[in-house]
């Protein structure tokens, strides 16, 4: 069974400022989908990134980043600029390309709480 | 567009209570998925539809949770009888249909928080 593992329940950063959010998975699977979504207190959650395990190349959007390392089952997340409207839970997810069965739905991790500074 | 509708967004019950939630995916959104997410959790996922079929209800605890999908769009879930341990925040979310390349984004409701007491 696949695992998602977020070792960091807490971060936080100064405005504008740079941060990076740590996420493992395992895996026996080469082909599957990695994801990033924010969770703001009290509101619902949305996709920030997500990654095709096929792409060599990294998946930015905007201020966002990822350094996926297929190898090592590593996906960590980039946010540069950090603004106070980042403040939010944020989970890593994965997925299996295969959609049958249970392999279709997405397994996350516990979250890290990121807090931004002014 | 409008996005995922789930309501109510909160509720209170008594322990042995029934209770509802419901939930409208988004238009088009054939594959529907109710999750529950436990405080300082992510999400686990309680079942997963495509169209009117639970493809997916490994994780239903079945003796007291049920659901239903009739025609293909809203979906209920069910307590009864509600435990203290059934307090969490429950998700919806859809996705669109499967098709070759697509990634099969899944998109939120904003949550039911159940709180038993």
């Amino acid at each position: 069974a696949q695992t998602v593992t977020q070792s960091q329940p807490e971060m936080s950063v100064q405005e504008a400022e740079t941060v990076t959010l740590s996420c493992t998975y395992d895996t026996s699977e080469s082909d599957y989908y990695l994801f990033w979504y924010k969770q703001p207190p009290s509101r619902q959650m949305i996709l920030v990134i997500r990654q095709e395990a096929y792409k060599q190349q990294n998946a930015t959007e905007n201020r966002f980043s990822v350094n996926f390392q297929k190898a090592a089952k590593s996906f960590s997340l980039k946010i540069s600029d950090s603004q106070l409207g980042d403040a939010a839970m944020y989970f890593c997810a994965y997925r299996s390309a295969d959609y049958g069965g249970s392999q279709g739905n997405l397994i996350f991790g516990k979250g890290t709480k990121l807090s931004v500074k002014p | 567009e409008a996005g995922v509708v789930q309501s109510p967004r909160y509720k209170i019950i008594e322990k042995k209570q029934p209770v509802a939630f419901w939930c409208n995916p988004i238009s088009g959104h054939n594959t529907l998925y109710w999750y529950r997410q436990n405080l300082g959790q992510g999400p686990e996922l309680l079942i997963r539809y495509e169209n009117e079929e639970a493809v997916d209800d490994s994780q239903l605890p079945k003796d007291r949770f049920s659901a239903e999908r009739l025609k293909g769009v809203d979906s209920t879930l069910k307590i009864q009888p509600a435990e203290l341990g059934d307090s969490a925040v429950y998700l919806c979310a859809s996705s669109p249909d499967r098709q070759s390349g697509a990634t099969y984004e899944q998109y939120f409701g904003p949550g039911t928080r159940l709180t038993v007491t």
